[in-house]
């Protein structure tokens, strides 16, 4: 679980401005995911990158958008926050391991959007 | 889309075995099941993964039907620090398709003294 970080932990912001939000994986697995976590909802998936340069929607994409550059980073950005982008925000990233894959979640980020 | 069903809440003792059930009548071919459990303030961490019987690791046994319409996550002799949220998640692994990814709404598992 140390291998995935997310930054910043904790963020307020107001509407309309521009946020990002940062996850770095120290390993090299390949799917990176966002997911964004609500009361009453569970997790739901914002987008999911296959490798560097390859990305598509989940769930809920609308008002987000993600980039991969590198494999280790997968930044999600929020163009012009809105107070319903209000949530926890996990990034996760994925391996094939015995049969079994797994997602491995990092910390999360707590938006508040005023 | 594989929508799960599981119950919101669960109450249990130390030491007893529980089970958390999850519904997922709509599940597809390829799609496998797996649960995570949450803490406050903390991602969600993997416990096991099947397609179908029995699987079983060091903490915890996943037992599902012939017809794969439900699964059943099994805790044995739990304690206080199995007190966590428990989802159920059905989809396809492997090869993408993670737009269909759903989670369910989560267990609430509370173990008492």
């Amino acid at each position: 679980d140390a291998g995935i970080t997310q930054s910043p932990r904790y963020k307020i912001t107001e509407t309309g401005r521009q946020v990002t939000l940062m996850c770095h994986q120290t390993w090299s697995h390949s799917y990176m995911f966002w997911y964004r976590q609500d009361l009453g909802h569970g997790l739901r998936l914002i987008y999911y990158s296959a490798a560097a340069d390859i990305t598509d929607k989940g769930e809920v994409p609308d008002g987000y958008v993600v980039s991969r550059s590198k494999t280790e980073n997968f930044p999600l950005t929020l163009e012009s926050a809105t107070r319903s982008q209000t949530s926890v925000y996990f990034c996760a990233s994925s391996v094939e391991r015995e049969g079994q894959e797994t997602q491995y979640f990092g910390p999360g980020t707590r938006l508040l959007v005023l | 889309l594989a929508k799960t069903t599981q119950p919101i809440s669960m109450d249990s003792y130390e030491g007893q075995e529980v089970n958390i059930t999850c519904s997922h009548n709509n599940i597809a071919t390829n799609d496998y099941i797996t649960w995570y459990q949450q803490f406050p303030s903390q991602g969600p961490r993997f416990i096991i993964q099947g397609y179908k019987t029995k699987v079983t690791n060091e903490v915890a046994s996943l037992f599902i039907p012939a017809d794969r319409k439900s699964s059943t996550l099994s805790l044995p002799r739990v304690s206080l620090s199995d007190t966590a949220v428990y989802y159920c998640l059905v989809g396809v692994l492997f090869s993408g398709g993670y737009n269909k990814l759903i989670f369910g709404a989560g267990t609430r598992l509370a173990v008492h003294p």
